[in-house]
């Protein structure tokens, strides 16, 4: 398997704009995992789906995020409209059922100026 | 909801001394506790992990101790070497399908 594959791999844009960033999971793996890496907060979960199915929204910093999983092979993070301080490293990660190990793609880094 | 709190957030040996790097949880409920390493520009990767049914685990040069009464676990790397230079991230989560929350990381440099 390829492993977790996200993209785009980098994103600039400017203040306004709609952000989409993708992730493709291990095949088989149930759950999906979207975190957020900055310098200050480190590795912040933002939400998690299992069967497709979102679990826990809580960590979605406000209206302007949302994220879908409309199958086992496919989600979306999107940000609208984008800020500056959305500027992040995004990992997409996977993990099997009873497996504890999550399996990080390698990210989307996001620049909004 | 669980809080991860981790320490130091930066630290510096020589290459061939040992580093540790702790954690606290805050729910009672988590029992799995694994830590990721994450090199410059990489993404995390899991290097050990530990579950509340032992104290101690080892893998080469690397240890996890827990103590589930404190609610802390710790990370030992001894004979450290250059390439042990990363960020570190404990993590916990219970074991029911829920999610790893993770510490702010540590920011290990090993200098030969």
């Amino acid at each position: 398997d390829a492993g977790v594959i996200q993209s785009p791999r980098h994103e600039v844009t400017e203040m306004g704009q709609e952000v989409t960033l993708r992730c493709k999971p291990i095949s088989g793996h149930d759950y999906l995992f979207w975190y957020r890496q900055t310098m200050m907060r480190g590795l912040e979960l933002l939400i998690y789906f299992n069967n497709n199915v979102p679990i826990d929204d809580s960590g979605m910093p406000e209206d302007r995020f949302s994220a879908k999983m409309p199958n086992a092979s496919f989600s979306t993070l999107k940000i609208q409209p984008s800020e500056p301080r959305d500027s992040a490293v995004y990992f997409c990660a996977s993990r099997a059922r009873g497996s504890g190990e999550l399996f990080f793609g390698e990210g989307s880094r996001l620049t909004v100026l | 909801g669980e809080n991860v709190e981790q320490h130091p957030s930066t630290l510096s040996v020589q290459e061939g001394d040992s580093a540790v790097i702790k954690c606290t949880y805050s729910d009672s409920a988590s029992n799995y506790f694994p830590w990721y390493k994450q090199e410059l520009g990489k993404r995390p990767q899991l290097i050990i992990d530990i579950r509340s049914n032992v104290g101690e685990k080892k893998d080469q040069r690397i240890a996890v101790t827990l103590n589930k009464t404190a609610k802390h676990f710790s990370l030992h790397i001894t004979e450290t070497q250059p390439e042990d230079s990363a960020v570190y991230f404990c993590a916990a989560s219970k074991q029911a399908g829920t999610a790893l929350i993770f510490g702010k990381g540590t920011t290990l440099s090993v200098s030969s």
